[in-house]
């Protein structure tokens, strides 16, 4: 069981929104350590999609956003594209497991 | 562009010790602002943190496994290596190279992942 929640799947048309949540405690994101998203297709490596909770690194379409909010963060995806179905996983650091922790992850099909 | 890619034997025996090596190309290995780790993801599993090295030698190594795991890094081959040790079938994943940003505390550069299967 991973230390961050995070939803098995999501799906949406495209061109709607979808988000995607990540949901922590007291000793990971809600002691103030970042969010940070990862994006990964079947087979491949994860590639970083946000950090610091809501910057996006250059390349990544500004379609991706992401938010942290109390021991939870979100990533929100609009104007859904059949490309971005993909596996996304959160990522932060735990203060009580001395370790960076990551989401179970979260399958997203566009429909 | 940095590029990073992990190297090793795909099949560990029980009991025996799995050794990996990630050569970094494209940039410095000796960097302040970068630290060099290992990230597994079993199958159809998440992600697992393993350990990171800083190119002076200092280590991390997640707490579940430290008594199992040594990181070490060569400045002058640009590479950092992995072992761990008395493996199982648990330790069967996907064995990926990162570059941690440091002052982020994320991983911005990943390797392609190599798999590592443990069986007798």
């Amino acid at each position: 069981q991973s230390v961050l929640t995070q939803p098995p799947s999501v799906s949406g048309a495209p061109g709607q929104r979808v988000t995607i949540s990540c949901t922590g405690s007291s000793s990971n994101i809600g002691a103030g350590f970042n969010v940070h998203w990862y994006q990964q297709f079947p087979g491949t490596a994860p590639r970083l999609l946000i950090h610091g909770n809501s910057f996006r690194p250059s390349g990544v379409p500004d379609r991706f956003s992401g938010s942290k909010s109390g021991t939870s963060a979100s990533l929100a995806i609009t104007g859904l594209q059949a490309e971005d179905e993909a596996d996304y996983f959160c990522q932060s650091y735990d203060n009580s497991l001395s370790t960076w922790v990551f989401g179970g992850g979260t399958k997203l099909t566009v429909l | 562009q940095l590029q990073l890619q992990e190297s090793g034997p795909g099949l560990v025996k029980p009991s025996e010790t799995l050794s990996l090596t990630c050569t970094v190309s494209g940039g410095s290995i000796s960097s302040t602002t970068y630290s060099w780790g290992w990230i597994r993801q079993p199958p159809g599993k998440g992600l697992e943190c393993i350990g990171t090295i800083y190119y002076r030698g200092s280590t991390y190594y997640n707490p579940s496994l430290k008594s199992r795991v040594t990181i070490s890094v060569d400045t002058s081959k640009t590479q950092f290596s992995l072992n761990l040790s008395s493996v199982t079938a648990a330790d069967t994943a996907v064995y990926y190279c990162v570059r941690l940003f440091r002052p982020g505390n994320y991983m911005d550069v990943w390797g392609k992942g190599t798999t590592v299967t443990v069986s007798s």
